[in-house]
């Protein structure tokens, strides 16, 4: 869907390193949310915002920050990536026509 | 919070047989049940929902049923084609937080 694009797709880095995924919208929805996708585990909550500069905890959260500082733009960071968090994450918004994803960032920590 | 089960993992059917995926959820103030596909490699996209205040919803060869009171709903695809191979996800939710089933790979041999 055009409304809603992540960067990058794909990314490698090192152990250790801080990491930024950015979500851009462009249909003004106020919620936002960052799951990761892991083989047997299905989508996961990391975090989710429901408004400029409210965000709150998922299930899984624990390694990973957020910032939401305009309705379009939600960013997700790896403060200190680990091997564990080599993932699949997909960032989402939910409209009327229910959740709408972005393609997803492929993350690999090395 | 919530907690959304799916079964089964995996699902086997030959081209031209129904296939049936179920969700039970725990949290009787969920409303919103949608139902996701997704193809390998890329995004899960919005196949079918519904919602607490209907029991049936169907749109051409798929249908999902919602039981209440059992907490539980269902995805049903009659005459199974190739193209319908993909992992599928239920979620359940309130207003905003879905939680997501770990979803079923459905394999349709031709």
């Amino acid at each position: 869907d055009a409304g809603i694009t992540q960067s990058p797709r794909h990314k490698v880095t090192e152990t250790g390193t801080p990491v930024t995924l950015r979500c851009h919208q462009t249909e003004n929805h106020r919620y936002m949310y960052w799951y990761r996708q892991d083989p047997g585990h299905g989508l996961r909550l990391i975090h989710y915002s429901y408004g400029v500069k409210d965000t709150d905890k998922g299930e899984v959260s624990d390694g990973y920050s957020v910032s939401r500082s305009k309705t379009e733009d939600f960013l997700l960071t790896l403060e200190s990536a680990t091997s564990s968090q080599t993932s699949v994450y997909f960032c989402a918004t939910e409209g009327q026509n229910g959740y709408t994803f972005g393609s997803g960032t492929r993350l690999t920590v090395v | 919070g919530e907690n959304v089960e799916q079964h089964p993992s995996t699902l086997s059917v030959q081209e031209g047989d129904s296939a049936v995926i179920k969700c039970t959820y725990s949290d009787s103030a969920s409303n919103y049940f949608p139902w996701y596909k997704q193809e390998l490699g890329k995004r899960p996209q919005l196949i079918i929902d519904i919602r607490s205040n209907v029991g049936e919803k169907k749109d051409q060869r798929i249908a999902v049923t919602l039981n209440k009171t059992a907490k539980h709903f269902s995805l049903h695809i009659t005459e199974t084609q190739p193209e319908d191979s993909a992992v599928y996800f239920c979620a359940a939710g309130g207003s905003y937080i879905p939680t997501f089933g770990r979803g079923t790979s459905l394999i349709v041999h031709p």
